[in-house]
C-alpha cells in the first residue's frame, strides 16, 4: 500500500537554528496537509496545499514557519528560527481529491532545545 | 476555540469490553466525521468515518453513533482487544470553504487490559 514518506524521522534542534523537514505524498495525490501535534493533543493544520498553490495558512506563524509545493509533488516545511516551543510532531497527509480518505505520514519529531 | 470536544482523556477497559469515545462539535456547517487511530510513533490512520445523513454505521468492530440535533458522535469499539490500545482522535470537517481541512479533538488514550 502506498505510503506519505517524511524525513527526517527525528530532529533534534537548538533554539534559533533553521529546520527543515520534507513530505513526499502518495502518487497522484493533489492536496497536501501540514499539521502540528503537540505531544498529548490533536494534530492542528497549519497548511494546506491544493496542487502547488497554498490554499490555506491562516495557522501558519509566517514570521518564523514557511512552505512550499514547488512542482505540485513534494512539500518542504521550514522553521527558522526554531523556538522551545516548536518541539512537536510535525505530520504531513494527503488526499487524492475532494472528499476521498486522507493518509497521513509517520511524522517528524522535532525536539528544540 | 476549540470546535471538537473529545471526552474522556484516557480510558481503561477490560479485553472483550465495550469500548466508547464521545465528541462534541459547534459548528453546524461541519459535514464530515471521522475517526483516527494513531500508535505511538506513527501517523494517525482512518478508522470509520460518517457523514450527517446517517446515524449509525458499522464497520466490524467499530461503530459510529451520530446524533445531529445534539450536535455529537461517538465510536464504540466491541469486544475490544489488547491491540485496540492506541490514542483515538474524532474529527470533522466542512465543505463550504471548500478546504476540507480536518479539526480534530484532543484524543482519548485507550488501554485494553488484557
Amino acid at each position: 500500500e502506498a505510503e506519505v514518506a517524511q524525513s527526517p524521522r527525528y530532529k533534534i534542534t537548538e533554539k534559533s537554528q533553521a529546520v527543515a523537514f520534507w513530505c513526499d505524498p502518495i502518487s497522484g495525490h493533489a492536496t497536501l496537509y501540514w499539521y502540528r501535534q503537540i505531544l498529548g493533543q490533536g494534530p492542528e493544520l497549519l497548511v494546506q496545499f491544493q496542487d502547488e498553490s497554498v490554499v490555506d495558512d491562516s495557522q501558519l506563524p509566517k514570521d518564523r514557519f514557511s512552505a512550499e509545493r514547488l512542482k505540485g509533488v513534494d512539500s518542504t516545511l521550514k522553521i527558522q528560527p526554531a523556538e522551545l516551543g516548536d518541539s512537536a510532531m510535525y505530520l504531513c497527509a494527503t488526499r487524492e481529491q475532494g472528499t476521498s480518505p486522507l493518509h497521513f505520514g509517520n511524522g517528524t519529531r522535532l525536539t528544540v532545545t | 476555540q476549540q470546535q471538537v470536544k473529545q471526552s474522556p482523556q484516557s480510558l481503561i477497559v477490560q479485553k472483550g469490553g465495550i469500548s466508547i469515545i464521545n465528541c462534541a462539535y459547534e459548528n453546524t456547517a461541519f459535514d464530515y466525521f471521522p475517526w483516527y487511530q494513531q500508535f505511538p510513533g506513527k501517523g494517525p490512520a482512518l478508522l470509520i468515518a460518517i457523514r450527517p445523513d446517517v446515524s449509525e454505521k458499522k464497520e466490524g468492530r467499530f461503530t459510529i453513533s451520530f446524533n445531529k440535533s445534539a450536535k455529537q458522535f461517538s465510536l464504540h469499539i466491541m469486544d475490544s482487544q489488547p491491540g485496540d490500545s492506541a490514542t483515538y482522535f474524532c474529527a470533522a470537517a466542512r465543505a463550504d470553504t471548500g478546504r476540507r481541512a480536518l479539526t480534530f479533538g484532543s484524543g482519548t488514550r485507550l488501554q485494553v487490559q488484557p
